[in-house]
C-alpha cells in the first residue's frame, strides 16, 4: 500500500515554544490530509482537514491560531503547535488520501511539553 | 449509531497464541486499524486492513471480513512485553476514526 511518513515520531519541547510536525505521502499525491490527536485514555479526534493549496477546515473547538496547518504541496502537510503548553501534550497522527479513496496513516507523533 | 465491540480483558500464557476479536457497525468503511497501547504511552500502530483477508506481520496477524463486520488480531509466541491494551478502530465514510474501548491483554508466565 501507499506510504505516509510522519516526522518526528517523538518530540519533547519547552512550554512556550513551537513544534512542527511533518506528514509526507511518499509514493502518491495526497489531495486531502487529515490531522488527529489523542488525549490519554481518550479516542482519537479529528482536528482538521486540509486540501492542497487551500486553507484547512478545522473541527469545532480546535483553535486555528494554535494549530497551524499548511498543505503547500500534494505530498506534504505540516502541523505547527504554536506556543505549546503542557496541556498540548498528546499523540498527533496524520492521514492522507488521493481524494475519494482509502486513507493512509502516518505512524504518529508523541508530543510532550515540559 | 456507530459501534465497535471488543472484549474488555483477556488473559493468555507466555509462548501461547491469542486472538482478539473486534466487531463493528459503522456508517461506511474505509479501513480497520489495530493499535497497541501500553499504560501511560501513546498507541503504536500495528496493522491496517481495508480488503478482506489476512495480513501477516511477524508475530502479529490481522484478519478482516467486511461482509461480517468482523476483524481479529492474532498474536503468536506471546511475550511478557505483549501485555498491553489492543485497540480496534474503524475509519468511517467521513474518514473519522471510530474507536473501540480496547482489550486489556494480560500475559502470565
Amino acid at each position: 500500500g501507499a506510504v505516509v511518513s510522519q516526522h518526528p515520531s517523538r518530540v519533547i519541547c519547552k512550554s512556550g515554544t513551537s513544534v512542527k510536525i511533518e506528514c509526507r505521502s511518499l509514493d502518491f499525491q495526497a489531495t486531502t490530509m487529515f490531522w488527529y490527536r489523542q488525549f490519554p485514555k481518550q479516542s482519537l479526534m479529528l482536528m482538521a482537514t486540509s486540501n492542497e493549496g487551500s486553507k484547512a477546515t478545522y473541527e469545532q473547538g480546535v483553535e486555528k491560531d494554535k494549530f497551524l496547518i499548511n498543505h503547500a504541496s500534494l505530498t506534504l502537510s505540516t502541523l505547527t503547535v504554536t506556543s505549546a503548553h503542557p496541556e498540548d501534550s498528546s499523540f498527533y497522527i496524520c492521514s492522507a488520501t488521493m481524494g475519494n479513496t482509502e486513507a493512509f496513516f502516518g505512524q504518529g507523533t508523541r508530543l510532550t511539553v515540559v | 449509531g456507530q459501534n465497535i465491540d471488543q472484549p474488555t480483558e483477556m488473559t493468555a500464557t507466555e509462548g501461547a497464541i491469542v486472538q482478539i476479536n473486534c466487531t463493528y457497525q459503522t456508517s461506511g468503511f474505509n479501513g480497520l486499524f489495530w493499535y497497541q497501547q501500553h499504560a501511560g504511552e501513546a498507541p503504536t500502530f500495528l496493522s491496517y486492513n481495508v480488503l478482506d483477508g489476512l495480513e501477516e506481520k511477524g508475530r502479529f496477524s490481522s484478519f478482516l471480513s467486511r461482509s461480517k463486520g468482523y476483524s481479529y488480531l492474532l498474536l503468536k509466541e506471546l511475550q511478557m512485553k505483549d501485555s498491553a491494551s489492543y485497540l480496534c478502530a474503524v475509519l468511517d465514510s467521513n474518514y473519522q476514526l471510530i474507536w473501540g474501548a480496547g482489550t486489556k491483554l494480560i500475559i502470565k508466565p
